[in-house]
C-alpha cells in the first residue's frame, strides 16, 4: 500500500465531454504527478503539481489541466475528449520537491471514450 | 522522451536470480536510476533508486556501473508473482522527479 489513493476506478464518457478524475496523497506530500498510460505503453508525464502550482508540463495539450489543494488531494480534467484519450490515469505523490525519495503511484483509473 | 534502454521481454526460472540490464549512457551527475514495476494494469510499484553506489533492500538490489551508463536490477529469488514489466526510469531527485517511463522489460518468472 502507497497511501496514494485514485476516484473513480473506471469511468465511461463520450467523445467531446469533460472528465474530472481525483488522487489523494499521502499526508505530508506536496508534490504530485499525473500520467497516462495506453494499452501496451509505458505511463507518459502530463504535469506535476507543487504547493498548488503547476510546476512542468509533458507534451500534453492545455486541454489537460490539474489542481492540487492544501489537502493534499488533487484532480486531473480533460475537456472535449477525444478517442485516444482512453487510457489508465495515474497519480503519484512524493514527499517533497527537493527531496532525495521518490514517487509513490495510486492503482489508477482507467477511462474510456466512445 | 525517455532517456533509458530495456530488452522488451525476458524469461526467468523459478527459484533463480533475475538480472535485468537497463542502459542510461546519457544520464546527469545528478540523476538518480529508479526501478518501478507494474502488475497487469495496476499502478506501478517502486523497487529500489540509487545514485552511483549500489543498493539493496528487501524487495533486489541495484547494480550501477562505475561509468553510471548501465545498470542491473536483481531479484534475487524469482518468484511467480515477480511476473510484471519493469521500468528503469533516470530521473533528478531534488527537482521533483517529472519520470519519463520507456516500454519496460516484461519479466516471466516460468515454474
Amino acid at each position: 500500500e502507497t497511501g496514494v489513493t485514485q476516484s473513480p476506478t473506471h469511468l465511461i464518457k463520450t467523445r467531446g465531454q469533460q472528465v474530472t478524475l481525483r488522487c489523494s496523497s499521502q499526508s505530508g506530500h506536496n508534490t504530485v504527478s499525473w500520467y497516462q498510460q495506453a494499452l501496451g505503453q509505458g505511463p507518459q508525464f502530463i504535469f506535476q503539481y507543487y504547493r498548488e502550482e503547476e510546476n512542468g508540463r509533458g507534451n500534453f495539450p492545455p486541454r489537460f489541466s490539474g489542481l492540487q489543494f492544501p489537502n493534499y488531494s488533487s484532480e486531473l480534467n480533460v475537456n472535449a475528449l477525444e478517442l485516444d484519450d482512453s487510457a489508465l490515469y495515474l497519480c503519484a505523490s512524493q514527499g517533497d520537491y527537493s527531496s532525495t525519495d521518490t514517487q509513490y503511484f495510486g492503482p489508477g483509473t482507467r477511462l474510456t471514450v466512445l | 522522451d525517455a532517456k533509458t534502454t530495456q530488452p522488451p521481454s525476458m524469461d526467468c526460472a523459478e527459484g533463480r536470480a533475475a538480472n535485468l540490464p537497463c542502459n542510461h549512457s546519457t544520464i546527469s551527475g545528478n540523476e538518480y536510476v529508479y526501478w518501478y514495476r507494474q502488475i497487469h494494469s495496476q499502478g506501478p510499484q517502486y523497487i529500489i533508486h540509487g545514485l552511483k553506489n549500489n543498493e539493496t533492500n528487501e524487495m533486489a538490489s541495484l547494480i550501477i556501473t562505475e561509468d553510471r551508463k548501465s545498470s542491473t536490477l536483481i531479484l534475487p529469488h524469482a518468484t511467480l508473482r515477480d511476473t510484471a514489466v519493469y521500468y528503469c526510469i533516470v530521473g533528478r531527485a531534488n527537482t521533483g522527479n517529472q519520470f519519463y517511463f520507456g516500454t519496460g522489460t516484461s519479466l516471466t518468472v516460468i515454474p
